[in-house]
């Protein structure tokens, strides 16, 4: 069976700090991915998505970015967090590239002081 | 750009009643309609929807697209305490190469005993 991971689970950062989430997605080939945040009073907004390595499309201009490095990683980055950038982040992953059928992670809650 | 509305916000029900969450849409390319539960962390998926009138059901719930009039409900019957979560509302996008999901801001159902 399929499982997807995502590390840390909480994470508290200061304004101007770097920031590495990381998912890997378990007991699948190829997987497409998807890095989505949700705010507070706010539904989940699609960041980033990715059909393979090295291949990743933005959804949202902002100072974040992702990387594929394998095919079951997927890592969200920043060189600089903003307070704006609080909220908690799910990774997602589906067979079929064009399925809106998705499998969550557990997320990372981030707080950024 | 894609909207998806989701009534009522928040909605606190006994067990054993009958609940009734509703989701209206605009989609420019419409594809799919998609209900997730999200209890704390993860959402995960309950049910896709693509054509008018088919009734999706698993259990006690149940699920009908109206394409015309742009919405969706989820049904719950004989609601359980651990019917308590954020049901979300997504719609997914065939127009460009993303088939983007756009989520509705959910609504949080607590049953109580």
């Amino acid at each position: 069976s399929q499982t997807i991971h995502q590390w840390p689970a909480t994470l508290v950062q200061p304004v101007g700090s770097p920031l590495s989430l990381e998912c890997t997605v378990e007991g699948t080939s190829n997987p497409n991915l998807y890095w989505y945040r949700q705010a507070a009073g706010r539904g989940l907004q699609l960041l980033f998505y990715s059909v393979g390595i090295g291949q990743i499309s933005s959804e949202v201009p902002q100072n974040l970015s992702a990387s594929r490095p394998q095919d079951r990683q997927f890592i969200l980055s920043s060189k600089k967090l903003l307070l704006s950038d609080s909220g908690f982040y799910l990774c997602a992953w589906s067979r079929i590239w064009d399925s809106g059928e998705q499998y969550f992670g557990p997320g990372t809650r981030l707080t950024v002081t | 750009e894609d909207k998806v509305v989701q009534s009522p916000l928040s909605l606190v029900v006994h067990e054993g009643d009958t609940v009734t969450l509703n989701c209206s849409y605009e989609v420019t390319n419409f594809r799919s309609l998609l209900w997730y539960k999200q209890e704390k962390k993860a959402p995960t998926f309950l049910f896709m929807l693509t054509s008018s009138g088919i009734e999706k059901k698993s259990g006690r719930l149940s699920s009908i697209l109206d394409k015309k009039e742009l919405f969706s409900i989820l049904n719950i019957t004989a609601t359980q305490t651990g019917d308590s979560a954020v049901y979300l509302c997504a719609v997914q996008n065939s127009g460009g190469s993303n088939y983007k999901l756009t989520f509705g801001k959910g609504t949080l159902l607590t049953v109580n005993p």
